[in-house]
């Protein structure tokens, strides 16, 4: 496996559910990251995690709930979500503190909440 | 408040003409600009990205612009080719502990042969 990989990359679940989705980066990065886009709407930031830590965290509902266990993983688990949860959840992983701010992103996850 | 915005939802150019993709933002402590790049089912690909200290970065046939003064940066491929045909992410970056980069709503770019 190369680069940012993520499973399942479609998942459809029910409001009651509790599921989990998976990132993996092979490519030796410290940081990684869990966006969420919408239809026609920007890609929004939801966690970062830098050297397993998470530094960032915007606001969102605790129905989303993060786990990085090392810094080649990255688990975003999911609880009672609402239909309007349904998006594509992008995870991406960089290289803190070689200059470039680039991100690398995996396929992403098509989610559907029934 | 959106940071960073693109305006254009769309853009459609002949192949070999140029293509310009536009992006404005709000924030003058961004310190970097990034160009991603989208295909159906896939996630975005980093293209090319310029420091808030310049004003230019060209790679082939990527140029990025970049207008400090007017919060304004702009792609522009030349000669577009079918295979642009994609997603075009302009993004915003600065450190806070970790980079925090804001992305644009894309703008799709449809190149006709």
């Amino acid at each position: 496996e190369t680069g940012v990989t993520q499973t399942p990359r479609h998942l459809v679940m029910g409001m009651t559910n509790k599921k989990s989705l998976k990132c993996e980066q092979h490519l030796g990065h410290n940081a990684m990251y869990w966006y969420k886009q919408s239809a026609k709407k920007p890609l929004e930031l939801m966690f970062v995690y830098s050297l397993e830590e998470r530094v960032e965290n915007n606001s969102v509902p605790s129905r989303f709930s993060p786990e990085c266990p090392n810094s080649s993983h990255l688990f975003l688990h999911l609880h009672t979500l609402q239909p309007e949860d349904s998006a594509l959840y992008l995870c991406a992983s960089s290289q803190e503190g070689q200059g470039g701010h680039e991100q690398f992103f995996g396929p992403g996850t098509r989610l559907t909440v029934l | 408040d959106q940071q960073v915005k693109q305006n254009s939802p769309s853009l459609s150019v002949q192949e070999g003409r140029i293509s310009i993709l536009n992006c404005d933002y709000t924030n003058s402590m961004f310190d970097y600009f990034l160009w991603y790049k989208k295909y159906p089912a896939e996630g975005p690909t980093f293209l090319i990205s310029i420091s808030s200290i310049k004003d230019k970065n060209e790679d082939g046939r990527f140029t990025v612009f970049l207008n400090k003064s007017a919060k304004h940066l702009s792609l522009h491929i030349v000669p577009s080719q079918p295979g642009d045909s994609a997603v075009y992410f302009c993004a915003a970056s600065l450190y806070t502990g970790g980079f925090k980069t804001i992305f644009g709503a894309g703008t799709r770019l449809f190149v006709k042969a």
